[in-house]
């Protein structure tokens, strides 16, 4: 499968503790995008990546998390001191900058904070 | 006011049945647009952009009105499997963050 992979699909933890997820995107896309979505809502930007580069974060990246790229191919998204509230379902997204702009999606990782 | 603004639904439609969902979006730099589908607990899929002159995909069309802020998704002969939700995307270029709307819920009836 060339898809974009992430795991792992499901996480439970309790509060307070620090989780790590991570996303390979298709292998030619050169731009890796974290989203989260919650129930009834849909996918909300959180950062992207240029190969090793992060672009852009938004407003709701607080400082508990943290998103890397290091080599530009696979990415991880680390949050720590997680809340109730952090629970949700993550998603990585890639596209490739010279190329069309739409984004192909993982299959996510549903996090469930107790 | 949100960015991308659906009909949240639910739609109940007969099988065989045309429905048409809209969108409107706020931000007038928008450039590129895109209906997404999403299948319960399953990752948005892409199911077609959304191009000024309008285009069809098969049983799909989808239109756009840049002057007004507007697109539309049509789906006709409806099929079981079309049961989903539709999801409204918008763009502002150069392969950047993507803007999702709520969704649209769709229940195709036998």
């Amino acid at each position: 499968d060339t898809g974009v992979s992430q795991d792992p699909r499901h996480k439970i933890t309790k509060r307070g503790q620090n989780v790590t997820f991570r996303c390979d995107p298709i292998s030619e896309h050169n731009r890796l995008y974290w989203y989260r979505q919650t129930l009834g809502q849909g996918p909300e930007f959180l950062t992207y990546f240029q190969n090793e580069a992060q672009l852009e974060k938004s407003r709701l990246l607080s400082d508990r998390f943290s998103a890397e790229r290091p080599k530009g191919s696979f990415s991880t998204l680390e949050i720590q001191r997680t809340e109730q509230g952090d629970s949700a379902m993550y998603l990585c997204a890639s596209s490739h900058s010279g190329g069309a702009p739409a984004q192909y999606f993982g299959p996510g990782t549903r996090l469930t904070v107790l | 006011r949100k960015e991308v603004e659906q009909d949240p639904g639910p739609f109940n439609v007969p099988e065989g049945a045309t429905v048409a969902f809209n969108c409107t979006y706020s931000n007038s730099a928008s450039q590129s647009f895109f209906w997404y589908r999403q299948d319960c607990r399953k990752e948005p899929k892409l199911l077609m952009s959304v191009y000024s002159s309008g285009n069809e995909d098969g049983r799909f069309t989808a239109q756009l009105n840049r002057a007004s802020q507007y697109i539309s998704l049509l789906i006709r002969d409806s099929k079981l499997s079309d049961s989903a939700t539709y999801l409204c995307v918008v763009n502002r270029g150069g392969n950047e963050k993507l803007t999702f709307g709520t969704g649209t819920r769709l229940t195709i009836i036998p």
